[in-house]
């Protein structure tokens, strides 16, 4: 049973650029959040999708954009990168209505 | 404005002894207290999570304390062992269906050996 996955692993982008970024949930999951990792704090959350629409968001500008697709996998697209953009971007999918959220390895995002 | 407070920041402990991690939330709303345990390089792994309807729940060395009126919660880690040492995120969310987490800061613990 695969867990959550998430690609790419690491990505250097320079500042001003868009980035796309995937993740594909666990098993028998409906449900993608995507949370801001920044160094040495914990992880603050972007929004999260379910039945392919953005149903909930933190407090993070209209840069950051997502989707979901029919197959419950997700891609966060964030534009207009700043240097305060790096950071570790995690992937938590869960079933819809269950509170149990499971984390995928994350995205490393360094903007230059 | 942080709605989730953790304590310490970083903590040593000996091979064999209690490890205690403390939280306080000021959202009354909040109904779902997951601790998070994450490794360097990793995502967090959820550890043990607690409803506000029980005031202690334990899984194996892990245990959290759970007091409702002083809107505190904690971990604790009987007999750390030095492969607990990683940092933990305690987390709240609402039963809004929705299932939101907010994080503490971290705490990063390390067992010496």
């Amino acid at each position: 049973d695969a867990g959550v996955t998430q690609s790419p692993t690491h990505l250097i982008k320079t500042r001003g650029q868009q980035v796309t970024l995937r993740c594909s949930p666990k098993s028998g999951h409906d449900t993608v959040s995507w949370y801001q990792q920044a160094l040495g704090q914990g992880p603050q959350f972007i929004f999260q999708y379910y039945e392919e629409e953005e149903r909930q968001r933190g407090n993070f500008p209209d840069r950051f954009s997502g989707h979901q697709f029919p197959n419950y996998s997700s891609e966060l697209n964030v534009n207009a990168l700043l240097l305060g953009d790096s950071a570790l971007y995690l992937c938590a999918s869960s079933f819809q209505g269950s509170d149990e959220q499971y984390f995928g390895p994350g995205t490393r995002l360094t903007v230059t | 404005q942080q709605q989730v407070k953790q304590s310490p920041q970083s903590l040593i402990v000996q091979k064999g002894g209690i490890s205690i991690i403390n939280c306080a939330y000021e959202n009354t709303a909040f109904d779902y207290f997951p601790w998070y345990q994450q490794f360097p390089g990793k995502g967090p792994a959820l550890l043990i999570a607690i409803r506000p309807d029980v005031s202690e729940k334990k899984e194996g060395r892990f245990t959290i304390s759970f007091n409702k009126s002083a809107k505190q919660f904690s971990l604790h880690i009987m007999d750390s062992q030095p492969g607990d040492s990683a940092t933990y995120f305690c987390a709240a969310s609402t039963l809004s269906g929705y299932s939101t987490l907010t994080f503490g800061k971290g705490t990063m613990l390390l067992v010496s050996p």
